[in-house]
């Protein structure tokens, strides 16, 4: 156990729909990453924050956005889904902003129908 | 981040060590050597890093050439649980983790 925590599990959704995945980082972690896992990209980062504020981003797309809370938990957006959205999402923590030694949560396993 | 190269599969017995090579002939001076392992469709597991020395810890040993090119993570007695894709990445103080393709390791009984 890692001690970040995911939800929902799994989300089953459809087309055009837009949903909300919530991360809780490990305790005193201040920085949360957020990665996407699909069969053919393999695991993609998308976005980091520390403390609050928007620290580095990857191949995050247009339709996804992600906020870091006061009490650090975390939200990653994802709307307009498409078929092509499905996949895991992982969330990560670590307890600076240089992305040193990160532990990941169980995921998120997004199914867009 | 320097790219790493790992072959794509390996077998290991049940209580054998596991050695899991992985070159990383362009890094440079600050880069670390980071091992992660997924087993099936959980989260990545950090397993240890590494800069110039030799390193330790409850679950490995990470093994680092003097010329820093290539290293080998040392599971040293498998069990049927470390069945998994592990993932060797290079990268400098405040850089991304980038996941290759990694090794998958099947430990057989």
């Amino acid at each position: 156990d890692s001690g970040v925590t995911q939800t929902p599990k799994h989300l089953i959704t459809a087309t055009g729909q837009r949903v909300t995945l919530r991360c809780s980082p490990r305790s005193g972690d201040l920085s949360v990453y957020w990665y996407q896992q699909s069969l053919d990209q393999g695991l993609q980062f998308l976005i980091q924050y520390y403390n609050g504020e928007e620290r580095a981003k990857g191949n995050i797309l247009e339709r996804f956005s992600a906020q870091q809370f006061p009490d650090l938990h975390s939200e990653l957006n994802l709307s307009s889904l498409e078929l092509g959205d499905s996949a895991l999402y992982f969330c990560a923590s670590s307890e600076g902003p240089y992305q040193e030694t990160q532990y990941f949560g169980p995921g998120t396993r997004l199914l867009v129908l | 981040d320097a790219k790493t190269t790992q072959p794509p599969s390996m077998d290991c017995a049940e209580g054998r060590a596991a050695n899991l090579p992985c070159n990383h002939s362009t890094i440079s001076g600050n880069e670390y050597v980071y091992w992660y392992r997924q087993i099936h469709s959980q989260g990545p597991q950090y397993i240890i890093h590494g800069l110039k020395n030799n390193e330790t810890n409850e679950m490995a040993s990470l093994i680092i050439t003097e010329d820093r090119k290539s290293s080998t993570l040392i599971l040293p007695h498998a069990t049927l649980r470390d069945t998994a894709v592990y993932y060797c990445i290079v990268r400098g103080a405040g850089g991304k983790l980038i996941f290759g393709q990694g090794t998958e390791l099947s430990v057989k009984p």
